[in-house]
């Protein structure tokens, strides 16, 4: 069955590096998203991806975060000066519709030191 | 502000017994409905997603949809002790393309 890949799976960085992450969605699907889950929280929604553009994103989703299809199969998620608080797990999700559900995959952890 | 409401839990149900999880949505226009599974230190694994009032059935799943009361639902039939993780209730509000997580439910299903 088709999965959703993500790099690495934990990644430790100093306060203020820049760190990326990497995902490789499902081949078909077009519509790409972030999530974050901070230790012991609720899945949060970052940013979602079509037609090679942002579509949605949220507050989180500020000046320090960015995000890229750089070929046909990859999608980052830049982070440009690390703090403290963006420690958590970070999910990449990709679905075929809108609408139609998303899959995960198993999330890289970020601990910013 | 829009939420989705779960009762954080534990819930703790015998094995083989119906395990019932629940969750509200404050928005009146969504459309989309999942329940994810998700293991502790995991990503979210896709159970079940409904769009339409009433039943669904997948196996020992059934999601329950009542838009008019803003409440789905999750029945686990069968409970087994692999069952036991933490449920999320995703919701599709406005038709935006990102979902809302509730808190999820921690249920445990004792042997």
């Amino acid at each position: 069955e088709p999965e959703v890949t993500q790099t690495p799976s934990h990644q430790v960085t100093q306060m203020g590096q820049e760190v990326i992450l990497r995902c490789v969605p499902i081949s078909n699907h077009l519509y790409f998203y972030w999530y974050r889950q901070i230790l012991g929280q609720k899945v949060e929604f970052l940013v979602s991806f079509y037609n090679n553009e942002i579509s949605e994103k949220s507050e989180i989703f500020d000046d320090q975060f960015s995000v890229e299809r750089p070929d046909g199969s990859n999608f980052t998620l830049k982070i440009r000066s690390t703090k403290l608080e963006d420690s958590a797990m970070y999910f990449c999700a990709s679905s075929g519709d809108k609408n139609q559900p998303q899959h995960f995959g198993d999330g890289t952890r970020l601990s910013i030191l | 502000q829009k939420e989705v409401e779960q009762n954080s839990g534990p819930l703790s149900v015998p094995e083989g017994a119906i395990a019932s999880l629940n969750c509200t949505y404050s928005d009146r226009g969504s459309q989309s409905f999942f329940w994810y599974r998700q293991y502790s230190g995991k990503s979210p694994e896709l159970i079940m997603f409904i769009y339409s009032n009433g039943d669904k059935e997948d196996g020992r799943f059934t999601a329950q949809l009542n838009k008019a009361s803003q409440y789905v639902s999750l029945l686990i039939r069968d409970s087994q002790p692999s069952d036991s993780a933490t449920y999320l209730c995703a919701v599709n509000m406005d038709n935006f393309n990102k979902f809302y997580f509730g808190s999820g439910t921690k249920l445990n299903v004792k042997p």
